[in-house]
């Protein structure tokens, strides 16, 4: 099994932060990954896909990087939608995802 | 719009099957780009993919819960199904449909379904 391990679990943060979430896989995914924002109560949805592409409809500031093992999920100025939690997920063998990664306000 | 929904009991007694349906609108079932998949997520955890089938009846399983799973599907009610047996407390999650880019990652998903196990 491949496993996704997100750092941190929780970030604090303020409007306007840059902030940027990490994970990373047990073996090698190639870029065979995407990004997920879920908000209490609410389905998932996608917001990166293939390490770096940018679903549709999604704003300019969310971004994603990386390749093999190591990612990041980088947002350029966090506003009052963004907090909510992150999930990576990888789709090289199988799917799993991330623990999640929570941004709270500061 | 593709709208994704679940439908079925919130309440399943241990050790009895857990049985749930996503009814697929604003698109094909049967189209051939897309599988049709399942995740969970138990409360206050993370997300778990449970398994995903394409509209021919090819399915993938999560090896974890391959020996109590089945995922079928309806293509003349744009349906798809998941049946997991001998069910417990562990299988207590929030259930959700999705739309799967195979053999990539969802795009679509319903708005989730919680099935506690209980007596």
């Amino acid at each position: 099994d491949i496993q996704m391990t997100q750092s941190p679990s929780t970030l604090s943060a303020s409007l306007g932060d840059r902030v940027t979430i990490t994970c990373r896989a047990s073996q090698s995914i190639s870029s065979w990954l995407a990004w997920y924002q879920q908000k209490p109560g609410k389905a998932p949805k996608l917001l990166i896909y293939m390490a770096s592409s940018l679903e549709s409809g999604v704003p300019s500031r969310f971004s994603g990087s990386g390749s093999g093992t190591e990612f990041t999920l980088t947002i350029s100025s966090l506003q009052p939608d963004d907090f909510a939690t992150y999930y990576c997920q990888q789709y090289n063998s199988y799917w799993t995802f991330g623990q999640g990664t929570k941004v709270e306000i500061k | 719009q593709l709208q994704l929904q679940e439908s079925g009991p919130g309440l399943v007694k241990p050790s009895e099957t857990l049985s749930l349906t996503c009814t697929v609108s604003g698109g094909s079932i049967s189209s051939s780009t897309y599988y049709w998949g399942w995740i969970r997520q138990p409360p206050g955890k993370g997300l778990e993919w449970i398994g995903s089938m394409y509209y021919s009846g090819s399915t993938y399983y999560n090896p974890s819960l391959k020996s109590r799973l089945t995922i079928s599907v309806d293509t003349s009610k744009n349906q798809f199904s998941l049946k997991l047996t001998s069910v417990t407390a562990a299988d207590t999650a929030v259930y959700y449909c999705a739309r799967q880019l195979f053999p990539y990652y969802f795009d679509y998903w319903g708005q989730g379904t919680l099935v506690t196990v209980s007596s």
